[in-house]
């Protein structure tokens, strides 16, 4: 069965500060793909990024960075000089390779960044 | 805007009723998902369908059924509501049924059964 864990539930930081949310999984298919998603207050789900589990280079763009390690099945993300915009909920989710399946999501992360 | 179009956007109905939501995936993409999103369960894979065909099934109660027209526009029918399944119903598409393929979601309807 696959897993993804959000510990961080809540985190609140003051606008400009460097912010990072963990995402750890677990996963018996050797291929797979890691994504993050964010949910404003609005509701939709708005794709960030998605990570072939073969490739394990950091990908940066803009003020978000990510940060994918195999050897701890980590996929972090940072948000550089926080903004108000960038209060959110955020998701890490994780799809095996076979294809037979959906999404798993993990719990998500309240990120408030305070004026 | 993700391309994904999904109706109605706000729904309230009471118990036992059975109502539909509807989604029209990005233009191109054959692949169409239902996600549940709920304050309990968290986000959660239903199902998927690809090209008409219903091609991956995840926790999907037997009184819902979905389904994906020739056009590629897709409906999830809920019945028997019951008050656990109010919830956020996202619809999601990506190109093909491939693992790898980006999946893009809708702005969701939230349905309120009272």
């Amino acid at each position: 069965a696959q897993k993804v864990t959000q510990a961080q539930t809540e985190i609140s930081v003051v606008e400009k500060e460097d912010v990072t949310l963990d995402c750890v999984y677990e996963t018996r298919d050797t291929t797979y793909y890691l994504f993050w998603y964010k949910q404003p207050p609005s509701g939709e789900l708005v794709f960030l990024i998605r990570r072939n589990s073969f490739d394990e280079q950091n990908e940066i763009s803009g003020r978000y960075s990510w940060n994918f390690q195999k050897s701890t099945s980590s996929f972090n993300f940072t948000i550089t000089a926080s903004q108000v915009v960038d209060s959110a909920v955020y998701f890490c989710a994780l799809r095996g390779g076979g294809g037979a399946d959906g999404l798993t999501f993990g719990k998500g992360t309240h990120l408030i960044i305070q004026p | 805007d993700s391309g994904v179009t999904q109706t109605p956007k706000h729904l309230i109905t009471a118990t036992g009723q059975r109502v539909t939501l509807r989604c029209s995936p990005r233009s191109g993409d054959l692949s169409v998902y239902w996600y549940q999103q709920s304050l309990d369960q968290g986000l959660q894979f239903l199902i998927q369908y690809y090209n008409g065909e219903e091609r991956a099934k995840g926790n999907i109660l037997e009184r819902f059924s979905a389904q994906q027209f020739p056009d590629l526009h897709s409906e999830l029918n809920l019945s028997s509501l019951e008050l656990g399944d109010s919830a956020l119903y996202f619809c999601a598409s990506s190109t093909t049924d491939s693992s790898g393929n980006t999946i893009y979601f809708g702005e969701g309807s939230w349905l309120t059964v009272v």
